[in-house]
């Protein structure tokens, strides 16, 4: 079962802040975030697990709501280095990661 | 630098044809995910390996077909190729099975169907 991301895109002006969302309609053992910048793989940001736990990773940190089956990315004072595309990882059983469709994310100068 | 590597990096061949791409994962990883990723649907998960295992499956067609080899490299075979089969094929490695384990992408092989 694919997650649902929202927003789709986002544009940014350097500094300002974002959140990029992922829910689920099945019940989710895990939440994954990459990023993706243009021609290049997904690089793992964070894992999270049941819990509701909080990570973060610099200025970017995520949340876990497993009672929702949802998760939440937030990008703080964001830099031009945060451009990508993010997209959201769960894993509802067994052991396949579904992805979503991902959020494209601009942050201009 | 991941340390997955994919080959080759591009493919193009003509519809009907049958192709194979590679993928080594990185050292100590057991675990192997072959995932689709064209523009209008994101990363689509096709099948998952650890060592050596059939783990679980996705949205894997009939004529595409995959192994994991004792040495833990493996391999996508995409046969019959239709123009809706060209995308970008990424394979990822991650040390275990399960939720705990992040997982690392290769470069990706772009099969173009001509």
């Amino acid at each position: 079962q694919q997650p649902v991301q929202s927003p789709q895109a986002v544009i940014l002006r350097e500094g300002e802040d974002a959140v990029i969302n992922c829910s689920s309609s099945k019940a989710l053992y895990s939440v994954h975030w990459y990023r993706q910048k243009h021609g290049e793989a997904p690089v793992f940001l964070m894992i999270l697990l049941k819990g509701g736990e909080q990570k973060g990773h610099d200025k970017i940190s995520a949340s876990f709501n497993e009672k929702k089956q949802q998760s939440s990315l937030y990008l703080t004072a964001s830099q031009l280095s945060y451009s990508g595309t993010y997209f959201c990882g769960t894993e509802t059983s067994g052991y396949a990661l579904n992805f979503g469709k991902g959020t494209s994310l601009l942050v201009t100068p | 630098d991941s340390g997955v590597t994919q080959t080759p990096k591009h493919l193009i061949t003509a519809t009907g044809q049958r192709v194979t791409l590679r993928c080594s994962p990185r050292s100590g990883d057991l675990s192997v995910y072959w995932y689709q990723q064209s523009l209008d649907q994101g990363l689509q998960f096709l099948i998952q390996y650890y060592n050596g295992e059939e783990r679980a499956k996705g949205n894997i067609l009939e004529r595409f077909s995959a192994q994991q080899f004792p040495d833990l490299h493996s391999e996508l075979n995409l046969s019959s190729l239709e123009l809706g089969d060209s995308a970008l094929y990424f394979c990822a490695s991650s040390v275990e099975t399960g939720s705990n384990s992040p997982l690392h992408f290769g470069n990706g092989t772009r099969l173009t169907v001509t």
